[in-house]
Order: structure tokens, then C-alpha cells, then sequence
């Protein structure tokens, strides 16, 4: 596609549910990033897929959190039992090498509110 | 680890003048730094990038920034602002001692333009 894609937009779930939430990134790009980004909190990471190698996690807030990125392409983020606290938008990015010359380019985010 | 500090969390300017937007980095190696933009309700856009090459970086818009090893900062400017500059904008930093995908974003500084 022309950009880096996620679904839902917006996510309304009830406190204890589990939630997916999906990245298409760009066609070719072999990195894949997720932040959060909450009011008072900023941009947080999450966790950063590159190519075949074991993915970063060290930005998952607790063990409710996992993702998955599937033949080096699309990716999930789950969360279990979600909390309130959860609710943040939740950015997804590709690029290209994920080296330092390469830029991210972000989807539009999908909003999660849990009530 | 790599850290980054905006240091106005917000900045108010009047169309037509100069806009700046400061940025201080903490790195042990040579680092990759970014401004990005975000509009209300839309994606982060890269407006510009560092990674070794120029000091003075041009970007989209009309903006640029100026890396400083000894002040370890990474200003952005403009000469003169337009209504449509009005956004949150990011200083990233990325450097080696992490992986490289694990962007680092300050708290960000909202940007209000006055006619």
C-alpha cells in the first residue's frame, strides 16, 4: 500500500476484554516499530520487529502485552484483560533497513479506549 | 542509552515570525536525530533528519535544524511561521547502544500560531 496501515481507527472495549490491534506496513519494509501514545505520557515504545531477528520487547508495559509479526509483513498487537490505564492511541511504523539513515513513517494510529 | 529533552512544551508565535524549537540530546555514540510533525488527528511526518552527513539539515516546510555535538542540541527553526505550522512536533533520537529502531521521543512542543 501507499503508507502504513492500522485497524481498527478506534476501539471501544470493556475493562478485562482482549483487544488485536493490526499494522500493514509498507510493502519491502523490513522494520516495524509500535509505540503508545498517551495524554501526560508522551511517545512510548513497545516493542521493534527486524527481519528474521527475535524482536525487541523491552518497551512491553507488562505481560498482557504481546505482538506477533507474521512472514516479516502484517503485525498484531495484543492486549489481555485490558485496563483502563490501557487506553492511549496505539502507533504502528515501517522502515525500510530500521538503521539509523532510514526514517519511520507512521500509520494514522488506532485509538483504544477501554471503559 | 539515548534520551532526548524538548525543552518549551509549548510555543506561541505570531504569523510571519520566526518560529524556534529547541532540543537537547543525551548519547554515547554518534547518534540519528529527527524532527517529526503531527497535526491534530493525523500521523507523525518526518519534517527532517541528522545522521552525520551536514550539520545544517534542511527539511519539507521551509524548516531546518542544527546539529551541535558540543552543545548537544538539535534546534529546529523556521524564519517564519505560517497558520498551517500550528502542531505538536518531535525530537527523536536513535543511536547504536539501543537498537537502532528504538526511537526515543521527547515530550513534544505544541505549537500555536496567532494571526
Amino acid at each position: 500500500g501507499a503508507g502504513v496501515s492500522q485497524s481498527p481507527s478506534n476501539k471501544v472495549t470493556e475493562k478485562g476484554k482482549d483487544v488485536e490491534l493490526r499494522c500493514d506496513p509498507i510493502s519491502g519494509h523490513t522494520a516495524l516499530y509500535w509505540y503508545r501514545q498517551s495524554l501526560g505520557q508522551g511517545l512510548e515504545f513497545l516493542i521493534y520487529f527486524q527481519g528474521n531477528s527475535a524482536p525487541d520487547k523491552s518497551g512491553l508495559p507488562s505481560d498482557r502485552f504481546s505482538a506477533e509479526r507474521t512472514g516479516g509483513s502484517v503485525s498484531t498487537l495484543t492486549i489481555q484483560r485490558t485496563q483502563q490505564e490501557d487506553s492511549a492511541v496505539y502507533l504502528c511504523a515501517s522502515s525500510l533497513t530500521g538503521t539509523a539513515n532510514t526514517e519511520a513513517f507512521f500509520g494514522q494510529g488506532t485509538r483504544l479506549t477501554v471503559v | 542509552a539515548q534520551s532526548v529533552t524538548q525543552l518549551d512544551s509549548h510555543v506561541s508565535v505570531s504569523e510571519g515570525t520566526p518560529v524556534l524549537l529547541r532540543c537537547n540530546y543525551s548519547s554515547s555514540y554518534s547518534p540519528s536525530l529527527f524532527w517529526y510533525v503531527q497535526h491534530p488527528n493525523k500521523g507523525l511526518q518526518l519534517l527532517l533528519k541528522y545522521t552525520s552527513a551536514a550539520t545544517l539539515v534542511k527539511g519539507i516546510n521551509g524548516f531546518e535544524a542544527e546539529f551541535k555535538k558540543s552543545e548537544t542540541s538539535f534546534h529546529l527553526t523556521k524564519p517564519s511561521a505560517h497558520m498551517s505550522d500550528a502542531a505538536e512536533y518531535f525530537c527523536v533520537v536513535s543511536d547504536i547502544t539501543d537498537s537502532w529502531g528504538k526511537l526515543q521521543f521527547g515530550a513534544g512542543t505544541q505549537v500555536v500560531v496567532t494571526p
